[in-house]
């Protein structure tokens, strides 16, 4: 079965700095592998996805995330964070044989410092 | 672009009450997941369906029941509610017959169990 780690539950960062949010999955085959952000009480919305091909994938809002097969990392990443990236972000990974169920890791809320 | 759309938003009912929580999804989309996202927790998946038929189950209780519908709506049907049932319920849904297609969430039914 396909686990999902995100082993930092909290993070702070300094509006500008750089930000990086730890992901590893545990699957057989390739994943289907995803980023969500969530601001309190608000739904799940998608940052950005890998499915094949370049492991470097660039989402909404600036972000980005690799794909590292030896590591099963797929690690989120910001050059410059801004006061409105405070919000907690999930990790998530999919797959065709189990029909597209997404699983969660358990998040990771980012506060940003001002 | 039409989204998932699920309804209600928010919903308070009493222990041992009944609730139904809708979803429509995306125009076209064949398939539908149920996810329950308790307060600080990630989200679970509850239930799937591809093209009406159940297609993979979770943790989803006895208590609770789905189904999908020839227009391919879905719904959520809750009874004998507990207070450890309040949580955001998450619907998405994906066109399993795409190619590297996702999922595209609702913005959720917030359900509070008094």
């Amino acid at each position: 079965a396909q686990s999902v780690t995100q082993p930092d539950i909290h993070i702070t960062v300094s509006e500008g700095a750089s930000l990086e949010l730890r992901c590893n999955y545990s699957y057989g085959a390739t994943p289907y592998l995803f980023w969500y952000v969530q601001s309190p009480g608000q739904g799940l919305q998608l940052l950005l996805k890998y499915f094949s091909g370049d492991t470097l994938v660039q989402g909404i809002k600036g972000f980005e995330a690799e794909f590292k097969r030896s590591q099963s990392s797929f690690n989120l990443r910001k050059p410059s964070v801004h006061w409105s990236d405070a919000a907690e972000y999930f990790c998530a990974v999919g797959t065709m044989e189990y029909g597209n169920k997404l699983v969660f890791g358990a998040g990771t809320i980012l506060r940003v410092k001002s | 672009a039409a989204g998932v759309i699920q309804s209600p938003r928010h919903l308070i009912k009493e222990k041992r009450e009944t609730a139904t929580l809708k979803c429509y999804p995306i125009p076209r989309h064949d398939t539908v997941y149920w996810y329950q996202q308790g307060p600080g927790q990630d989200p679970q998946f509850l239930i799937s369906f591809y093209e009406k038929m159940q297609s993979d189950k979770g943790s989803i209780p006895d208590r609770f029941s789905a189904q999908q519908f020839s227009d391919y709506h879905s719904e959520l049907n809750m009874s004998s509610l507990e207070l450890g049932d309040s949580a955001l319920y998450f619907c998405a849904s994906s066109n399993r017959q795409g190619k590297n297609t996702e999922a595209f969430f609702g913005q959720g039914t917030r359900l509070t169990v008094v």
